[in-house]
Parts: structure tokens; sequence; C-alpha cells
């Protein structure tokens, strides 16, 4: 199997703080990990692609200085959201691809995040 | 742009009835189409796929076709159950980035 798991499930922070979220490939090396975003009843949106050891690239809008990613290994990525404000509340999730030939991308179950 | 248009829902259905969901896209490039299937409480899984035009996926009784022509991908299976009662995501793929749906929730009574 291809299981990707995220830490925390759900989040509920202050104004002002900042949340880490974990993604992590349990049973395999992840080449790529992706970020995705996704509001209630719409699609996912995609935050950025990260590749392990190098920086992430960001999809158009998405702040790299507000949405922090670190892929520290190959099998895990963390997203850091910065100063975090109510519109940030939302439906975080990864996916995380083997690559190597396999393009398939494996999700999380999702992160909740409530700022208040 | 990519962008993917697809049925919306909810939709409900007593078990054994057919399902259709419906999904158009638009893509620069040959794009690959997936469906995506998210079941209470637990991460997208891949349900199926298809790369090339005229080609069919199928799993789990559920198919789908790529029609160039008519830039469709629909999701059909023929008897529902239950155990289908998910969030079910049209997706395409061009490069390595995926867009999707708004996704469409169906549920299945018994």
């Amino acid at each position: 199997g291809a299981v990707v798991s995220q830490h925390p499930s759900r989040v509920i922070c202050k104004s002002g703080t900042s949340v880490k979220i974990e993604c992590r490939s349990l049973d395999f090396q992840a080449t790529t990990m992706f970020w995705y975003r996704q509001f209630p009843k719409q699609s996912l949106m995609l935050m950025a692609t990260s590749n392990e050891g190098s920086k992430a690239t960001y999809e158009q809008g998405v702040e790299k200085d507000k949405f922090l990613i670190n892929h520290a290994s190959l099998t895990l990525s963390t997203l850091t959201v910065t100063s975090a404000h109510p519109e940030d509340s939302s439906f975080y999730i990864c996916s995380a691809r083997k690559g190597r030939g396999e393009e398939t991308q494996y999700f999380g179950p999702g992160t909740r995040l409530l700022v208040l | 742009g990519n962008s993917v248009t697809q049925m919306e829902g909810p939709v409900t259905l007593s078990e054994e009835a057919f399902l259709t969901i419906n999904c158009t896209y638009t893509a620069t490039g040959y794009p690959s189409l997936f469906w995506y299937v998210q079941y209470p409480g637990e991460g997208l899984q891949l349900l199926l796929k298809a790369t090339k035009a005229d080609d069919k996926g199928s799993n789990k009784g559920f198919e789908a076709t790529y029609r160039k022509e008519t830039t469709s991908f629909h999701l059909e299976k023929g008897s529902v159950q239950v155990s289908d009662s998910a969030v079910y995501f049209c997706a395409l793929e061009v490069g390595y980035k995926l867009s999707f749906g708004a996704g469409t929730t169906v549920t299945v009574r018994a």
C-alpha cells in the first residue's frame, strides 16, 4: 500500500499564532509532496509542490511567506501557517508521489484548521 | 487554463440504482483524467484513471471513458451499494499538477 498521514487532524488556534501541519508517507519514500487547500463545497486547490531538499514551488496567488513549506526528508513535509488569521481557516490536504515512474498521488486525510 | 466541471450534488440513490456523475474539462495539452473518491473520515483515493482518448478506466464496478470529442469523463456504475456513499472528485493532470472538480456527494440508501 501507500499510506499518507497528516497530523494534527484538526487544530484550533488564536489569530496571530503559527500552526504547523505534518505530512508523512508511512510506507514509501516520496520524491514529491503536494499541499492543497479545500474550501467548503469547493474543489481542492493546489498551493505548492515540494521536492525533498529543495525549495517549494508555490502556485500563483499563494503567499510563500505566509505558508512555509519544508520537505526535510523523503517521508516528511511540513506546512506552517504563520501569523494565522480567520481567513486562513480551511481544510489542508497533502499528497505524496513516489516518483521513479509511478505518478499516482497518494492523499492524506486532511487537517481542519480553525483560526479564532 | 485547466479546469474541471462536475455535476453538483448531493445525489441520493437507492441501493442497486444506476449512478452517473457528469464531468467535463478544459485543458491545454493532453491531460490524463481521474476519478478520486473520499469516504467519510478518510483521504482521497484514486478510483480510476484514463491517460488518452478513448481509454476506459474501471474499478470496483465504476467506469469512465475519456471522450476527447466532448471533453468529458463521466463516471458510471450500474448498481450502487450503500458502501459507495462518498464524495467523488473528477480531476485532470497536466504535467504533474492535478486540477479538481468541486466534488459530488453521493448517498446510497438501503
